[in-house]
């Protein structure tokens, strides 16, 4: 069983879509994220959750909205589309703060 | 302010020569977490060691190894034995008691390992 799982692993649509991306995870974990990694790889945190609670809310244009339905779910929907929305989204969870933390496998965005 | 350096942008070996990959990070919380998470070709982000800031003692795990050293606030690590299959996109990353458990990573090394 895949612990964090994501979907789609590939996303690729035209400017001005609406687009969601799905995060579940199976390990319990009170606390999910969604991590951004550019083209020059790196890697920026967007949002946390801890109990379907927003704790993290970096400097993310509003276009982005998570949600969370429940504990073990954290979707991110992103409206009107822009090129430079292309990026790799990855979605992580953790038990405890900085106990450790697994990561999905990644959806690919590409904006076009 | 938190921040992770990862000094090395692209670093390219031959198979068995040993190679660390260098990390800085800045932080002013006393207790931190420090990360490592291999990235492969095929795009995950796979754990490779935690370490918590009252932890100093070197870890060692087959062919990888870490040196935190507190003195110079950093957290190296060295692959023993290249392996081609070690080629991947190394990250370095930080986590302090201060930031509600969000990981700051550096830029990432980029190692190649040639046959």
């Amino acid at each position: 069983d895949t612990a964090v799982s994501q979907t789609p692993k590939y996303l690729v649509t035209q400017m001005g879509n609406d687009k969601s991306i799905k995060c579940e995870q199976n390990l319990g974990h009170d606390t999910m994220y969604w991590y951004k990694q550019d083209s020059k790889k790196f890697l920026k945190i967007m949002f946390s959750y801890n109990n379907k609670e927003l704790i993290i809310n970096e400097t993310v244009p509003n276009r982005f909205s998570p949600k969370s339905p429940d504990k073990a779910h954290l979707n991110l929907h992103i409206n009107s589309l822009e090129l430079g929305d292309s990026a790799v989204y990855f979605c992580a969870s953790s038990q405890e703060d900085s106990y450790g933390y697994t990561f999905g496998s990644g959806t690919r965005l590409t904006v076009v | 302010a938190q921040k992770v350096t990862q000094a090395q942008t692209e670093i390219s070996v031959v198979e068995k020569e040993d190679v660390t990959l260098d990390c800085v990070y800045e932080t002013r919380d006393t207790t931190y977490y420090l990360f490592w998470y291999k990235q492969p070709p095929s795009g995950e982000l796979v754990f490779l060691i935690r370490r918590n800031s009252f932890d100093e003692q070197n870890e060692i795990s087959g062919r990888y190894s870490w040196n935190f050293q507190k003195s110079t606030s950093s957290f190296n690590f060295t692959i023993t034995a290249s392996q081609v299959v070690d080629s991947a996109v190394y990250f370095c990353a930080l986590s302090g008691s201060s930031n509600t458990g969000k990981l700051i990573f550096g830029q990432g090394t980029t190692l190649q390992v040639k046959p």
